[in-house]
């Protein structure tokens, strides 16, 4: 049992590159989120799914697009990078609305 | 909309001393509350969540949190804490959508050090 798992873990864009954060888990978790952690700013939710086909946006949500094909598989697209999106990002699952959510090991993407 | 205030960005505590982290939230009904810890490089890990029933809630590590609803408070405990103990930690609240959706706030995090 993996748990959440994130590739890449680090990654490195120039502006206005597009690329894919993969985010896959294997507790068969309805639930599915992506954060971005900021330093001095917590965590900060993108979007989120609730199962195969149902997604929707959080607080900051401009910039990335997701799908959820799957139960398994969560993936963060960055359409156009920007250096605002240099970050660190979490994906996350669980079980059920009312449960703790389990992380993964993060990406750190860099946006020169 | 919910929010939570860490007011302790770094606390700095001897090794076998007591902690007290603190946390407190804004919202409106019944809280479901977590704290989360995150050691260096790794994503976070449950430590405890309080969701009702009794107020103090044990988690895992020795750590153990009280929900104080007068004060819309959810502080971190622990009586002795160790020097694999140095992380950031987090609190955070979870409140319901329209959606049916959990959305949690995290706060801004308060980093551990831990002197021997």
């Amino acid at each position: 049992n993996a748990g959440v798992t994130q590739t890449p873990k680090f990654q490195v864009l120039k502006t206005g590159q597009s690329m894919t954060l993969q985010c896959a888990q294997d507790m068969n978790h309805e639930y599915m989120s992506w954060y971005r952690q900021d330093p001095g700013m917590g965590l900060r939710l993108i979007h989120y799914s609730v199962g195969a086909g149902i997604t929707d946006q959080g607080e900051v949500p401009n910039g990335y697009n997701v799908s959820r094909s799957t139960t398994e598989d969560f993936p963060l697209r960055l359409l156009s990078a920007a250096p605002s999106q240099t970050s660190v990002y979490f994906c996350a699952s669980s079980r059920d609305r009312v449960y703790e959510q389990y992380f993964g090991p993060g990406t750190r993407l860099t946006v020169t | 909309a919910q929010s939570v205030t860490q007011p302790d960005i770094h606390i700095t505590v001897s090794e076998g001393a007591s902690l007290e982290l603190r946390c407190n939230y804004s919202y409106g009904a019944t809280p479901y509350l977590f704290w989360y810890v995150q050691s260096p490089g790794q994503g976070l890990q449950l430590l405890l969540k309080y969701f009702s029933g009794d107020t103090l809630v044990q988690g895992i590590k020795g750590f153990e949190a009280e929900f104080k609803r007068s004060q819309s408070s959810f502080n971190l405990r622990k009586p002795s804490v160790h020097w694999s103990d140095a992380a950031e930690y987090f609190c955070a609240v979870g409140a319901f959508n329209s959606g049916g959706y959990q959305k949690v706030t995290f706060g801004t995090g308060t980093k551990l050090q831990v002197i021997p």
